[in-house]
């Protein structure tokens, strides 16, 4: 069975601080990771993938890989009230093939 | 922007009725995908499409579920009977990296 293990949490950081999400992954053959934010009530939306060992940055986020130790993180920095969600983890094991998730872990930002 | 459209957005059912969801993908979009997410857990694959033909249903509950894409474009899935535990958000997506629909929320009394 796939696994993709994240903290439910809550997390929680004051305004203006670096939130760090974490996930880790059962399937050394996986390919492609994706992190997605999950507003209550709402649909997930896709904040940014990773295919690469290393960092990808994209604005306030930043997406890490390592897949020697199955790991992949997501950082926030100036974390906003707004920010406040559940942030899912996903990995796909090869092209073509669905999705697996994390049970997300949520983010409480305060002001 | 292109959307993915899901209806109804909410649904409420007894347990033992027959309910359907409808999905569209974005045109052009030929791999759909339906997950359902019960409250507090990640999304779960339930089935994946490619056009009309069927790549993956091992997760979905074959003795009540069924899915449909007959024209490789919108999607149906239908639940009969619905039970308690199938209260949970429903959510079609479409292509490789998720474009996720609004989802239908049903809740089974």
């Amino acid at each position: 069975q796939k696994e993709v293990e994240q903290n439910s949490g809550p997390l929680s950081v004051p305004e203006g601080a670096i939130a760090s999400l974490n996930c880790t992954y059962s399937d050394r053959g996986s390919q492609s990771f994706f992190w997605y934010r999950q507003y209550s009530g709402k649909s997930p939306e896709l904040i940014m993938f990773i295919y690469s060992n290393g960092d990808k940055e994209d604005g306030r986020f930043t997406a890490q890989l390592n897949k020697a130790s199955q790991y992949v993180s997501l950082l926030i920095r100036d974390s906003q009230p707004s920010d406040s969600a559940t942030y899912l983890c996903a990995v796909n094991a090869q092209a073509g093939t669905a999705l697996i998730f994390g049970k997300g872990t949520t983010l409480s930002v305060s002001s | 922007e292109a959307e993915v459209a899901q209806s109804p957005r909410y649904k409420i059912t007894e347990k033992s009725q027959a309910v359907a969801f409808w999905c569209d993908p974005i045109s052009g979009h030929a791999t759909l995908y339906w997950y359902r997410q019960i409250l507090g857990q990640g999304p779960e694959l339930l089935v994946q499409f490619q056009d009309e033909s069927v790549v993956d249903d091992s997760q979905l509950p074959k003795d009540r579920f069924s899915a449909e894409r007959l024209k490789g474009v919108d999607s149906t899935l239908k639940i009969q009977p619905a039970e308690l535990g199938d209260s949970a958000m429903y959510l079609c997506a479409s292509r490789n990296v998720l474009f996720f629909g609004p989802g239908t929320r049903l809740t089974v009394l």
